[in-house]
């Protein structure tokens, strides 16, 4: 069973650094099958596609270019793990945040989600 | 960027009755390399994360309902479900992952009315 656990504050104060972590069991984030991607949902709006990495002879990511000046994400292979860093964040950048799995281009499993809210 | 355009909004129906949400991408979706439409629907119930239903338009996910179905060609499908039953209460969605960015529809708000 494939499950991804997010982690990560819920409270970031403008201009600083939002960082989640999400962990995944059930299945190896290396596997060439798939992508690592990270979503957003601001309420009452779909959702936001922000990036993605994937091990293709090398990691390999893809950000969305709304956020492309300002968004890291990174794999770590002994943890089994990858991470989501948006700097210089803005209220705008409130929102639920979650991790998924994409496997022949669609989302089949996804964290539970991470309310992230950018206030002073 | 591809654009993603749901209609209705939203929209109330009574149990054991039919729903149709329609979806309109403002490009292509059609892959070729897979013979098929890179669109997909997603149910989204409060306080869940997204879950896929149908994928490549028109494939049934495991474990989901045959009372959902998937349908269209060109820029425009069709999410249909049949006899809705109250668990059925939820945002729907359309996504394309034709091009980067992954884009996805405003969603459509499904009731019972």
């Amino acid at each position: 069973q494939i499950q991804l656990q997010q982690s990560g504050p819920g409270l970031v104060k403008p201009s600083q650094t939002l960082s989640l972590t999400c962990a995944i069991s059930g299945d190896n984030i290396s596997d060439y099958d798939v992508a690592w991607n990270w979503i957003r949902q601001s309420p009452s709006r779909g959702p936001e596609w922000l990036g993605k990495t994937r091990y293709r002879s090398g990691w390999r990511t893809d950000y969305a270019t709304s956020v492309k000046s300002r968004i890291t994400i990174n794999a770590d292979t002994s943890k089994n793990q990858f991470s989501l860093q948006l700097t210089s964040v803005t209220p705008d950048d409130t929102a639920v945040y979650y991790c998924a799995r994409d496997f022949r281009y669609r989302f089949d499993y996804w964290g539970q989600g991470v309310l992230v809210t950018v206030s002073s | 960027d591809i654009v993603m355009t749901q209609s209705p909004d939203s929209l109330a129906v009574s149990l054991g009755e039919g729903a149709t949400i329609n979806c309109r991408s403002s490009q292509s979706v059609f892959h070729s390399s897979a013979n098929g439409y890179n669109l997909h629907w997603y149910q989204q119930k409060r306080g869940q994360p997204p879950k896929v239903l149908i994928s490549w338009a028109s494939t049934r996910e495991s474990g989901v309902p045959d009372r959902f179905s998937g349908s269209g060609s060109g820029t425009n499908f069709t999410l249909t479900i049949s006899d809705l039953q109250a668990e059925d209460v939820a945002v729907y969605y359309c996504q394309q992952y034709y091009s980067l960015p992954i884009t996805f529809g405003q969603g459509t708000r499904l009731e019972i009315k």
